[in-house]
């Protein structure tokens, strides 16, 4: 199964960018990257996926490498409501049944 | 609206007792999960289900059993053969086989055992 790396804290100033990295040198060529955050005591909620495509959503872009072994998750302009852990997660296929592997995540604080 | 609504959010229960966790999807979502989360950890998969009347052992699914009648509902027990039961517990559901927007998580339930 592939696993993923994540820095476990990271500061960012209110109303810059903040890149969030992670490493997945294991991934498979058809297993996707997934992304998402968790404000305390709720669940996560997605943000964004890709698999090989630089991917752009309302909440956040998403650059994947070229040899798919890392990926930057860039929200354009935080806020202190995107104070959360975030998630980089592999979705790893197992015959047909879909299965995310959580890490420990990168907990972002934007400061005021 | 449509969604994934856990309950009760707030559990407490003495050692030695048996205790069910609702979860319940109106998206028609066919896959189902439940994770547990300790603090400041990640994600642990517990069971997982992607048709009525199956489910999967997830990766720490001693202690515990699902059953899932109904699509829309997939009720997690922690049995008292679960040694560390106080923990977040999280249910999720999914579209089988597409990627699409991945998981809908509900809001959790706090297990504290007393």
């Amino acid at each position: 199964d592939a696993k993923t790396t994540q820095p476990p804290s990271m500061d960012c100033a209110e109303g810059r960018a903040a890149n969030l990295p992670c490493n997945h040198s294991t991934i498979s060529g058809n297993e996707y990257v997934y992304w998402y955050r968790q404000i305390h005591s709720q669940g996560p909620q997605y943000i964004i996926h890709g698999l090989k495509n630089n991917e752009t959503n309302e909440m956040a872009s998403l650059i994947i490498t070229e040899d798919r072994k890392s990926s930057t998750l860039i929200l354009p302009h935080a806020t202190l409501r995107d104070t959360a852990v975030y998630y980089c997660i592999v979705r790893v296929d197992t015959s047909g049944t879909y299965k995310y592997i959580f890490g420990t995540g990168t907990r972002l604080k934007v400061l005021a | 609206d449509g969604g994934i609504t856990q309950s009760p959010k707030y559990l407490f229960r003495k050692e030695g007792q048996n205790v069910t966790l609702s979860c319940e999807q109106n998206l028609n979502h066919d896959a189902m999960y439940w994770y547990r989360q300790d603090p400041g950890q990640g994600l642990r998969l517990i069971y997982y289900s992607q048709i009525v009347n199956d489910f999967q052992k997830g990766d720490i699914a001693e202690g515990y059993s699902v059953s899932r009648e109904k699509k829309e509902s997939f009720p997690l027990t922690v049995t008292s053969a679960q040694k560390n039961p106080t923990a977040f517990y999280l249910c999720a559901s999914s579209f089988s086989l597409q990627g699409g927007y991945g998981y809908t998580f509900g809001s959790g339930t706090r297990l504290t055992v007393v």
